[in-house]
């Protein structure tokens, strides 16, 4: 497995506080990709990165931003966490597009983030 | 949405049984993906297949892909007690992946 790290694991906040997830790669994986797990929804693309301070938006990226300063560490923020943000976080990351075993990704442990 | 469903949603079989989950999606692919979930883990990747191919094999795994009706079925042979798990499909868009809702699949012992 590629080594991911997410940190922290487990996290409760309170409404409108601001709270960031971290995730931490040491396989310089060129790409990074944050998602939102919720029962009934399975997987939901949050934001992705594919290169360093390069980044898109995913399908549920409202509420959210991210920050990716060097290859290994991508970082997502919650600027005024709401209830509706309560989930558990996975950070994923993938080496490239082309060759091989490019287009898998490897996921992390996950974040179970809690907003009351 | 693109998102893809799978169905069905839940799965109970006996070890030892096959077991079978269908994915569809909405447009078209480069490629489709299957991963797995233990509870309360990340996901693994299980096995790929591509546009142009309809049929892949991994030991007890058996993926197709009918890219006309936009749908793929996993088959598990053989299932064990520790196939238990949530199993989900992924297109394949180019940068990014979107995933299924996912199949929690139960073996008994």
């Amino acid at each position: 497995d590629a080594g991911i790290t997410q940190s922290p694991r487990h996290k409760v906040t309170e409404t409108g506080t601001p709270v960031t997830l971290r995730c931490h790669q040491t396989e310089n994986h060129r790409y990074m990709y944050w998602y939102r797990q919720d029962p009934g929804h399975g997987l939901r693309l949050i934001h992705y990165s594919y290169g360093v301070k390069d980044t898109d938006k995913g399908e549920v990226s409202d509420g959210y931003s991210v920050s990716r300063s060097k290859t290994e560490d991508f970082l997502l923020t919650l600027e005024s966490a709401t209830s509706s943000q309560t989930s558990v976080y996975f950070c994923a990351t993938q080496w490239g597009l082309a060759g091989p075993g490019a287009d898998t990704q490897y996921f992390g442990p996950g974040t179970r983030l809690t907003v009351l | 949405s693109q998102q893809g469903e799978e169905d069905p949603q839940a799965l109970s079989i006996q070890e030892g049984e096959n077991a079978t989950m269908n994915c569809s999606y909405k447009t078209s692919i480069n490629n489709l993906q299957w991963y797995r979930q233990n509870s309360g883990r990340g996901l693994v990747h299980l096995i790929l297949i591509r546009s142009n191919e309809r049929e892949k094999h991994s030991g007890r795994l058996r993926v197709t892909l009918d890219t006309s009706k936009k749908s793929s079925s996993l088959l598990i042979t053989a299932s064990r007690a520790a196939d238990t798990a949530s199993y989900f499909c992924a297109t394949d868009y180019g940068d990014k992946l979107i995933f299924g809702t996912g199949t929690r699949l139960q073996v008994f012992p």
